[in-house]
């Protein structure tokens, strides 16, 4: 299986708008709506912020919003705050005769 | 709340064996599919190992399968990972999660292992 396209990094000033963009296949990313995205901080695990493409934890501000056009999702967040600096994941389900999940390798998400 | 506390990690030499543990709570355990997902030192994520609800049906990346096990005990909310023909590049802080394809929603802090003679 071979792991989502992730831009290595993005930045934003504080208020603005960043789009971390996450590009797979047929196969996966654009065959199924079971994108999720991850947040992760130093030394933490990682925590779920949007999932099955553009849905909402319970407690995720609605700043953070997931979309998704063909092989490629994205996840926008607007409004950036400094707590908004980490690395960020997508993932997404790979396989129909054939459970799996692939991850992309990350976003650093810096807060200028 | 949900909790999930991994157990089991530690130093090992290639070709060994290591077996994982992970101790849910909070929620009901039997309900879920579960996953392992690694992450090696300063690398991203990637996805071990799924389990179905039951047990009965396993699955494997690649990377690991024919060397590890995936594993659970409802009556004892406990997951499993079996791990033999360990290698270096298996090196990675292990997490057990919560889920499995349609979404893996929580996560535990995680147990190193570490392959090295």
């Amino acid at each position: 299986q071979s792991a989502l396209t992730q831009p290595p990094s993005a930045s934003g000033s504080p208020g603005q708008s960043v789009t971390i963009s996450c590009t797979g296949t047929s196969s996966d990313v654009g065959g199924y709506n079971y994108v999720s995205w991850y947040q992760q901080h130093p030394g933490k695990a990682p925590k779920l912020m949007i999932y099955e493409v553009s849905k909402r934890p319970s407690g995720v501000p609605d700043r953070f919003s997931g979309s998704k056009s063909g092989n490629t999702a994205s996840l926008t967040v607007s409004g950036l705050q400094a707590e908004d600096e980490a690395d960020y994941y997508c993932s997404s389900y790979a396989g129909s005769n054939n459970f799996h999940v692939v991850f992309g390798g990350g976003t650093k998400l810096t807060v200028l | 709340e949900v909790q999930v506390l991994e157990s089991g990690g530690g130093l090992v030499q290639p070709g060994g064996s290591l077996r994982l543990s992970c101790a849910a709570s909070g929620f009901t355990f039997s309900d879920y599919a579960m996953s392992w997902v690694r992450q090696a030192p300063g690398k991203g994520l990637e996805w071990v190992s799924g389990i179905s609800t039951s047990g009965g049906n396993t699955y494997y990346a690649d990377s690991v399968k024919g060397r590890f096990t995936i594993s659970r005990d409802n009556s004892k909310n406990t997951l499993y990972l079996q791990m033999n023909s360990l290698r270096a590049e298996d090196t990675a802080i292990y997490y057990c999660a919560k889920g499995f394809f349609r979404v893996i929603d929580y996560w535990g802090q995680g147990t190193l292992v570490t392959v090295s003679s």
